[in-house]
């Protein structure tokens, strides 16, 4: 079953400005990941997280994680006409391997 | 390395005929998943592989798709017959159970339209 949830579902700013999205699941993981969508492609791995982090850095990516709230919150800094895109949080809480992707939330930045 | 391949990248038929969609995973990688995504549903697993071996196939929507990893470095998802409501892009992705992370690796899709 789907787990994680993002919030906002979809997000429309200017080339510069800073997008920040959240993601909210509901089991214990051992990992939560994102993943971008650009249209028509299929998912690439962004950024992954243990449970004993809290914050994590990727170039103009910075993942945090709160165990406690079971959220997640992906901020790109000074985004770029290219990061428009679909992001997908996504929870290992399946076990086996698999991930559980939550809905998506669309990003949309406007040169 | 390649990446995730899959074929074909679009495909085009008539209801009730049989569709093939094939897989190649990633070189020394143990998982494979095939989902499924449409604008109503998301992002769907359908099954997953692991060492070749059927894992979870609850995501199947029902008898009419079957998948099968015959080795390694290949797999199909069949769809006989096929519908309408079958349309869709259907993801194949792989990973690997060792090096700790679980990263999955996506293949580029086949976008499937069922007349």
């Amino acid at each position: 079953s789907q787990q994680g949830e993002e919030d906002p579902q979809a997000l429309s700013i200017q080339e510069g400005e800073n997008a920040t999205m959240n993601c909210s699941y509901k089991t214990s993981i051992n990992n939560l990941q994102w993943y971008r969508q650009n249209s028509g492609r299929g998912l690439v791995h962004l950024i992954l997280i243990r449970s004993n982090e809290r914050e994590k850095h990727s170039g103009r990516l910075r993942v945090t994680l709160d165990t406690s709230k079971k959220s997640s919150s992906l901020l790109i800094t000074a985004s770029r006409a290219a990061d428009t895109a679909s992001y997908f949080c996504a929870t290992d809480a399946g076990g086996n391997n698999r991930l559980a992707f939550g809905k998506g939330n669309q990003v949309v930045v406007i040169p | 390395d390649a990446g995730v391949i899959q074929s074909p990248r679009h495909e085009v038929t008539e209801m009730g005929q049989e569709v093939t969609l094939r897989c190649k995973p990633i070189s020394g990688h143990n998982s494979l998943f095939w989902y499924r995504q449409t604008m109503m549903r998301g992002l769907e697993l359908l099954i997953y592989f692991n060492n070749n071996v059927p894992i979870d196939d609850s995501g199947m929507p029902e008898d009419r798709f079957s998948a099968k990893m015959p080795n390694a470095s290949f797999s199909t998802l069949k769809i006989q017959p096929s519908e309408p409501r079958d349309s869709a892009v259907y993801f194949c992705a792989s990973s690997s159970t060792s090096g700790g992370g679980n990263e999955q690796f996506f293949g580029p899709g086949t976008r499937l339209t069922v007349l």
